[in-house]
């Protein structure tokens, strides 16, 4: 079955990191790049970045960089993403979703919230 | 940064009627063009692709058009299931494909 699954629900303390997963299965896992997209409560998408599977380059947007990273293991076909630095603004779903171009495949999300 | 802008915000529509959506982008994105659903609790649902490709087992009355700046997702016919937020987005100008803000389709 074609499908991403993402780690459990976090709750972060401000200041933290958190570390999510998105494992894939059903394709071939290098075939297709990786995309982080977030949606606080009530609000649009915001794209966080993107892994290319095969080679593990990244390209994260300017609004994140230096307190996130992506990274991923081949071996069991899971990408990651972590943030740092974590404020209540951070309090979010976070998203991984496959691209051929469009996003075709998304995980459930992984809840994320900042509370002191 | 490619600024996608989809009108309107909500919008009102009886069950059976036509529903259309707009979204323009403030540059050429060509056909590099996709619209998700999303309904509370779940992740966006692919639906249309190259502005006017339905996703697989996406419903023939979801219509997309537009090439360019100016798109439209037309849904005919709508049934209770239809009622949802819906995104466009822009995978022209890689890698930052930017989402528009959503227009919610409630129940009028």
């Amino acid at each position: 079955q074609v499908q991403l699954v993402q780690s459990g629900a976090e709750v972060k303390k401000p200041g933290a990191s958190v570390k999510v997963s998105c494992k894939a299965s059903g394709y071939t896992f290098n075939n297709y790049y990786m995309h982080w997209v977030r949606q606080a409560p009530g609000q649009g998408l915001e794209w966080l970045g993107i892994i290319d599977p095969s080679g593990g380059t990244t390209s994260y947007a300017q609004k994140f960089q230096g307190r996130v990273t992506m990274t991923r293991d081949m071996s069991t076909s899971t990408v990651y993403m972590q943030l740092s630095s974590l404020t209540s603004e951070d309090t979010a779903v976070y998203y991984c979703a496959r691209s051929p171009g469009y996003f075709d495949l998304w995980g459930r999300g992984t809840l994320v919230t900042v509370s002191s | 940064e490619i600024v996608m802008t989809q009108s309107p915000a909500t919008l009102s529509v009886s069950p059976g009627e036509r529903a259309t959506l707009s979204c323009r982008a403030s540059q050429s994105v060509s056909s590099d063009l996709a619209w998700y659903q999303q309904k509370p609790g779940q992740a966006p649902r692919l639906l249309i692709y190259g502005a006017s490709t339905r996703a697989t087992g996406i419903p023939a009355r979801f219509i997309g058009s537009g090439s360019g700046t100016e798109f439209i997702l037309t849904i005919s016919s709508l049934q209770s299931e239809d009622f949802a937020v819906y995104y466009c987005q822009q995978y022209r100008n890689w890698p930052l494909y930017t989402f528009g803000q959503g227009t919610k389709l409630e129940i009028k």
